[in-house]
């Protein structure tokens, strides 16, 4: 398996806090995404990175922020959580932008 | 906007049947199609990865196939087992934007 660590894996957090999940790789890979798994949506890509301090936009990023400070951590902050916030996220890597892409194991985050 | 369908939804097999999958989308000028597994609560596990110039790819008993012309992927899973049991999804890539399916869920009956 791929050495892709996301962090919590569950969490339970109320409507209007701050929440921060961590994706961590030992790959060394240069682009890592944030996805959102829905009933009814499937995945949904939020904002990916393309090196240290480069990211972009995906698909639903509204709400959403992220950082990468260094290769290995990809982190994605929730300004303000809301119950449309509630999901499983999940973390990719891969090593350019068309290769294959690996996926974390997932974080379940629920807003109440 | 890339849209990505999967047809059956949900598929019940018994054990030993060859099956195919498909995956259909909407824009061809895509750099890879991918397919992936999902368990139950788990991630994705890769299972093949078809670039766009290439016609198929091959792993063990899965094999996919890729016309971007048709806008068409097949995965072809043979001798299925129960093991094989799970959520099959496949993504058509762009530059560093996958386009999901909804997946089709495959039971194998022992």
């Amino acid at each position: 398996d791929a050495g892709i660590t996301q962090s919590p894996r569950h969490k339970v957090t109320e409507t209007g806090t701050p929440v921060t999940l961590r994706c961590h790789q030992t790959e060394n890979h240069r682009y890592m995404y944030w996805y959102r798994q829905d009933p009814g949506h499937g995945l949904r890509l939020i904002h990916y990175s393309y090196g240290v301090k480069d990211t972009d936009k995906g698909e639903v990023s509204d709400g959403y922020s992220v950082s990468r400070s260094k290769t290995e951590d990809f982190l994605l902050t929730l300004e303000s959580a809301t119950s449309s916030q509630t999901s499983v996220y999940f973390c990719a890597i891969s090593e350019s932008g068309d290769t294959e892409a690996f996926f974390g194991q997932g974080t379940r985050l629920t807003v109440v | 906007k890339q849209e990505v369908t999967q047809i059956p939804a949900a598929l019940s097999v018994p054990e030993g049947e060859n099956l195919v999958l498909n995956c259909s989308f909407t824009d061809s000028a895509i750099y890879n199609l991918q397919w992936f597994r999902q368990d139950p609560g788990k991630g994705l596990t890769s299972l093949l990865l078809i670039q766009s110039s290439q016609r198929e790819q091959t792993s063990g008993r899965l094999n996919a196939s890729l016309d971007k012309s048709s806008g068409r992927s097949t995965l072809y899973i043979a001798a299925s087992q129960p093991g094989d049991s799970a959520t099959y999804l496949c993504a058509a890539g762009g530059a560093a934007d996958m386009r999901f399916g909804a997946g089709t869920r495959l039971t194998v009956k022992p």
